[in-house]
């Protein structure tokens, strides 16, 4: 079966600080992984895929995630937060039942302090 | 390009009541998916379409939940009776690729229920 864990409800940093948001899935064929953003009251929007190819997958806003096989995981990183960072953050991965649905992770509320 | 459009924004309902939520895909996705998303968890698939036939309902409560996408354009998801446990967003999207695996989902904003 596959599915994705997000390791930690809330994150909070200061803004400037190194965002890192993670994620770990399970899967018996190479996954294909999703990081999507959710601002309040707005729906899913992409920041970034991995299908396959480069291990490092860079997005939108300065955010970038690794695939890293040995540990199962696609781990969210932004060198340097910014106030408009703060949002809900949503691991994802496409698996195959017929036609391809994608499961979600349960998310991660990035709070951004001044 | 015109986003997903759903309405309503804001749903409230008595429990036992019926409602009806309306989705409009991006123009030319062949794929529509209905995600109910309950406060302080991830989406969760209700039910896909892939133009007008059915790929996925195996999480869709069909006792109270019904969903149809016609004329494998827009899409119309009813809930009836609702529950008190059906408060929650409901989110649509679809995507561009027909059986693509890496296709992202565009979503709309979603309609907010909540059922009294």
């Amino acid at each position: 079966a596959q599915s994705v864990t997000q390791l930690g409800s809330h994150v909070s940093v200061s803004e400037g600080a190194l965002v890192l948001l993670r994620c770990n899935y399970s899967s018996s064929v190479p996954p294909y992984l999703f990081w999507y953003v959710q601002y309040p009251n707005q729906g899913l929007q992409l920041l970034l895929k991995y299908t396959t190819g480069a291990t490092l997958v860079k997005g939108i806003n300065g955010f970038e995630a690794e695939f890293k096989k040995s540990e199962t995981s696609f781990h969210l990183t932004k060198p340097s937060a910014h106030m408009s960072d703060a949002a809900e953050y949503f691991c994802a991965v496409s698996l195959n039942t017929g036609g391809f649905k994608t499961i979600f992770g349960a998310g991660t509320r990035l709070f951004v302090k001044a | 390009e015109a986003g997903v459009a759903q309405s309503p924004r804001y749903k409230i309902i008595e429990k036992r009541q019926s409602v009806a939520f309306w989705c409009n895909p991006i123009s030319g996705h062949a794929t529509l998916y209905w995600y109910q998303q309950i406060l302080g968890q991830g989406p969760k698939l209700l039910i896909q379409f892939q133009n007008n036939g059915v790929v996925d309902d195996s999480q869709l409560p069909k006792d109270r939940f019904s969903a149809e996408r016609l004329k494998g354009v827009d899409s119309t998801l009813k809930i009836q009776p609702a529950k008190l446990e059906d408060s929650a967003v409901y989110l649509c999207a679809s995507s561009g690729g027909v059986g693509q695996r890496n296709s992202p989902l565009h979503f709309g904003n979603g309609t907010r229920l909540t059922v009294t």
